[in-house]
């Protein structure tokens, strides 16, 4: 089945700066990879996904990347504010409708003034 | 729509009590999930639902654990019995589809068996 890793599990940067998440997986059949983010005590929230006929996706200050040689993506954040802070999840799933999402561990970004 | 509703949002019961948590799916979404969350083993998958037949329950842990999903807008999970190990945020998601679809996350229920 597939297996993805998440680096760093936590990331502190200060306000302004950007951050740079990066996920690995392992099944070359996946081609959806979502991102999502959970701040303290709520729910895990899509904020931004990418599929493997594309390399790259903006969306305002969040773009992600993706390497489906190496078998990589990569979140970035642009100007990172305090409401940035959460856990930020990445996830890979194959195409299907019986298929299921497979999640990383998560990162701790925490945004600093 | 109210999004994915679970319920009780919290739960706190004792060692070899029945558990049951509910969920509602978003309407006309065909996928719901259920996930556990901890801070050890982060986001886990339990079993997920296609057009509420259940397709994977590999990540059930136990035979404790059971789910169902009787029709397309309610599902439970049940821990009979219960455990302190089993203290965990249980999610409920659903999507349009399974595999390539945005999940929705429902605002979890807090389990605390003492």
């Amino acid at each position: 089945g597939e297996n993805v890793e998440q680096h760093p599990s936590t990331l502190s940067v200060q306000e302004g700066d950007s951050a740079v998440i990066k996920c690995t997986y392992s099944d070359s059949a996946s081609n959806y990879f979502p991102w999502y983010k959970q701040e303290l005590g709520k729910r895990p929230q899509l904020i931004i996904d990418i599929r493997s006929n594309v390399g790259e996706k903006k969306d305002q200050r969040i773009a992600v990347t993706l390497n489906k040689t190496a078998k990589h993506f990569s979140l970035h954040i642009t100007e990172t504010q305090p409401e940035d802070s959460a856990v930020y999840f990445c996830a890979a799933s194959p195409t299907g409708t019986a298929s299921k999402l497979t999640f990383g561990t998560g990162t701790r970004l925490q945004v600093t003034l | 729509d109210a999004g994915v509703i679970q319920s009780p949002r919290h739960e706190v019961t004792e060692m070899g009590q029945e558990v049951t948590l509910r969920c509602k799916p978003i309407s006309g979404h065909n996928s719901l999930f259920w996930y556990r969350q901890t801070m050890m083993r982060g986001l886990e998958l339990l079993i997920y639902f296609n057009n509420n037949v259940p397709i994977d329950d590999s990540g059930m842990p136990e035979d404790r654990f059971s789910a169902k999903m009787p029709n397309a807008s309610f599902s439970t999970l049940k821990i009979q019995p219960s455990e302190p190990r089993d203290s965990a945020v249980y999610f409920c998601a659903s999507s349009l589809q399974a595999g390539d679809n945005e999940q929705f996350f429902g605002p979890g229920t807090r389990l605390t068996v003492l």
